[in-house]
């Protein structure tokens, strides 16, 4: 059974730094593309950002460009998302998605909650 | 970047009904897009894949088509637990974008 777990969310304060992890389960993690999705309190969906299997391949939302960073570890089949300079419209549930990239059907983790005090 | 004008915003609805919620696309993307439903305190889940594939348990009830950058989500016979909000999301290329939401209520 396909399985997303993200985990390292919490409080953090404006300009503070936070590393989400999910890790995956019952796919070929190394295949496939994965992304980070965020949806503020009572908003739409926004995505944050993707990287291709291999790892070296990344893209990244202009909101969070040059302050977010995405990566993977394929031998533990882990994503990761290092977050600085973190701001108050920051705050929101970030979800981990096996992305759909090359016809891939879409998978979502439950999420976990970064809030961002000013 | 691709825009998704996703509509109605809301959309007021009786049990048996059958409910139409559309995306445009600014742009062409083949048939790369796929339907969510979320309701609150949880994660989105898929319904729809490649415009119009169900996913695997989803009720049949659901279904998706498309008419060049035009796609619909139809639900042929609302149900007590459809009740939710639904987003649609292109995939054909990054940054992967989504529509605003309908929420679909009583």
């Amino acid at each position: 059974e396909m399985q997303l777990v993200e985990s390292g969310g919490g409080l953090v304060q404006r300009g503070g730094s936070l590393r989400l992890s999910c890790a995956a389960s019952g796919f070929t993690f190394s295949t496939y593309a994965m992304s980070w999705v965020r949806q503020a309190p009572g908003m739409g969906l926004e995505w944050v950002s993707a990287i291709f299997g291999g790892g070296t391949t990344t893209f990244y939302a202009d909101s969070v460009k040059g302050r977010f960073t995405i990566s993977r570890d394929n031998s533990k089949n882990t994503l990761y998302l290092q977050m600085n300079s973190l701001r108050a419209e920051d705050t929101a549930v970030y979800y981990c998605a096996k992305d759909p990239a090359g016809g891939a059907t879409p998978f979502w983790g439950q999420g976990t909650l970064v809030t961002v005090s000013s | 970047d691709i825009q998704m004008t996703q509509s109605p915003s809301t959309l007021s609805a009786s049990v048996g009904d059958r409910v139409t919620i559309t995306c445009r696309a600014s742009q062409s993307i083949g048939s790369w897009l796929a339907w969510y439903q979320q309701k609150p305190g949880k994660a989105p889940k898929l319904l729809i894949y490649k415009a119009s594939n169900l996913e695997s348990g989803v009720p049949s009830r659901f279904s998706g088509s498309e008419s060049g950058t035009g796609f619909t989500l139809t639900i042929s016979s609302l149900q007590p637990d459809d009740f939710a909000t639904y987003f649609c999301q292109q995939y054909n290329s990054f940054p992967r974008t989504f529509g605003q939401g309908t929420k679909v209520e009583i």
